[in-house]
C-alpha cells in the first residue's frame, strides 16, 4: 500500500528554524516525484515546488524560491521541507504529494503537517 | 506563472442536479489540467487527470473536458457525499504547477 507519512505539528516562534518530513513508503521512493503544497487557514491550495528523490532534481514556484528548501534523503525514503527563518505568515498546512515521472497529477497525498508560528 | 481562473468560487445546487465548475489558464496548457476534490479538514483527493481521464476508483459521475485554455469539471447527479471544495491544477512540461482558487459546492 502506497503512503505518505508527515512528521507531526509545529509550534514555532518568528525567526526559528524548521524541517518537516515525508516518508513514503509502499512503492519505489526514487522513481516518482515528490511535490510540497501550501494551504493558509481557510484558504486553496499553493503549489510550492517538487524533487525527484533518484537524482535530486528540485523545481520551485517563483513565489517559494529562496523562500524554502526541499530535500530528500533517498536512503530513508524521506522528503524535507525547511525553512531558515519562520514568518508569521507560514503559519499554514503543508500537504506532500507524489507525482509519476512525467507526469504532473499528484495521486497520493500525505495527510498534512500543521505548522504554527507565533510569538 | 501561468494562472489558473477558476469560477464559480462558491455554489449551491440540490441533490440530483448538474453541477458545473469552470477553470480558464491565461496560456495554452495543452491538456495538462487535473482536477480535485477536498472535504473539510481532509487531503485532496485527484479526481480527473489530463482534463478528462478518470481516476481509478472515482464515481463515473465525474468528469472532465477542455483542452488549451478552457476546461470545465461536471457531476452529473450531485450526491451529499460529494459537498466539498474542488480545485483545478496545471502544470507545464517542466512539472511546474499552479492551483485554481477552488470551488465550494453545497446543497441547496
Amino acid at each position: 500500500e502506497v503512503q505518505l507519512v508527515q512528521s507531526g505539528a509545529e509550534v514555532k516562534k518568528p525567526g526559528e528554524s524548521l524541517k518537516i518530513s515525508c516518508k513514503g513508503s509502499g512503492y519505489s521512493f526514487t522513481s516518482y516525484w515528490i511535490g510540497w503544497v501550501r494551504q493558509m487557514p481557510g484558504k486553496g491550495l499553493e503549489w510550492m515546488g517538487i524533487i525527484y528523490p533518484g537524482d535530486s532534481d528540485t523545481r520551485y514556484s517563483p513565489s517559494f524560491q529562496g523562500q524554502v528548501t526541499i530535500s530528500a534523503d533517498k536512503s530513508i525514503s524521506t522528503a524535507y521541507l525547511q525553512w531558515s527563518s519562520l514568518k508569521a505568515s507560514d503559519t499554514a498546512m503543508y500537504y506532500c504529494v507524489r507525482g509519476e515521472d512525467s507526469s504532473g497529477w499528484y495521486d497520493y497525498w500525505g495527510q498534512g503537517t500543521l505548522v504554527t508560528v507565533s510569538s | 506563472d501561468i494562472q489558473m481562473t477558476q469560477s464559480p468560487s462558491s455554489l449551491s445546487a440540490s441533490v440530483g442536479d448538474r453541477v458545473t465548475i469552470t477553470c480558464q489558464a491565461s496560456q495554452d496548457i495543452s491538456n495538462y489540467l487535473n482536477w480535485y476534490q477536498q472535504k473539510p479538514g481532509k487531503a485532496p483527493k485527484l479526481l480527473i487527470y489530463d482534463a478528462s481521464n478518470l481516476e481509478t476508483g472515482v464515481p463515473s459521475r465525474f468528469s472532465g473536458s477542455g483542452s488549451g485554455t478552457d476546461f470545465t469539471f461536471t457531476i452529473s447527479s450531485l450526491q451529499p457525499e460529494d459537498i466539498a471544495t474542488y480545485y483545478c491544477q496545471q502544470y507545464d512540461n517542466l512539472l511546474r504547477s499552479t492551483f485554481g482558487g477552488g470551488t465550494k459546492v453545497e446543497i441547496k
